[in-house]
């Protein structure tokens, strides 16, 4: 299996324009969380899926941030618009849910001018 | 609520050291434990898990037991080397497909 895909890998943009990174889970797993990192704030659920439908989205920063799940092999996270304190690495992961183990994927390196 | 505490890094070692990291929990019930292992530049790995009490989790020389008693779940190695350092993050989750509490991780790092 390729693991959790994640892309772009980096993304550099200006303050005030749409960003939208992209997830695809493990084949076969049913959850799926976006998380956030920062020297900051460390690592910070925003919201997860579980079969396609959010269960938790408390952690969304602010109406800026939205995703979405249309199938179980793919998820949006969009920030529209951008500013540069949502500079950070953003993670996906995915779990089949025994004893959730989580599986991360590699990140997307976002960097807001 | 579930919460997650571990000890505030970085931990500095010297090559061959014994590491210990502590981690300990609050949460009701039985829930599973985990540590997590972040290299440079990557994504958090699943180093090891416990699901219940005395259980010991392993896996790359890393051990862990999950000691209800105490309620922790501190991770152990006999012999560091330089290629062990990373972030360290334990966590627990409580329900099945439920989400994971993560604590704050811990900055390892070893020299050669």
């Amino acid at each position: 299996d390729a693991g959790v895909i994640q892309s772009p890998r980096h993304e550099v943009t200006e303050m005030g324009q749409e960003v939208t990174l992209r997830c695809k889970p493990i084949s076969g797993h049913n959850s799926l969380f976006w998380y956030r990192q920062t020297m900051m704030r460390g690592l910070e659920l925003l919201i997860y899926f579980n079969n396609n439908v959010p269960i938790d989205d408390s952690g969304m920063p602010e109406d800026r941030f939205s995703a979405k799940m249309p199938n179980a092999s793919f998820s949006t996270l969009k920030i529209q618009p951008s500013e540069p304190r949502d500079s950070a690495v953003y993670f996906c992961a995915s779990t089949a849910g025994l004893h959730n183990e989580q599986f991360f994927g590699p990140g997307t390196r976002l960097t807001v001018l | 609520g579930n919460s997650v505490t571990q000890m505030e890094g970085p931990v500095t070692l010297s090559e061959e050291a014994f590491l210990t990291i502590n981690c300990t929990y609050t949460a009701t019930g039985y829930p599973s434990l985990f540590w997590y292992v972040q290299y440079p530049g990557e994504g958090l790995q699943l180093l090891l898990k416990a699901t219940k009490a005395d259980d010991k989790g392993s896996n790359k020389g890393f051990e862990a037991t999950y000691r209800k008693e105490t309620t922790s779940f501190h991770l152990e190695k006999g012999s560091v080397q330089v290629s062990d350092s990373a972030v360290y993050f334990c966590a627990l989750s409580k329900e099945y497909g439920n989400k994971l509490v993560f604590g704050a991780g811990t900055i390892l790092r070893v020299k050669s």
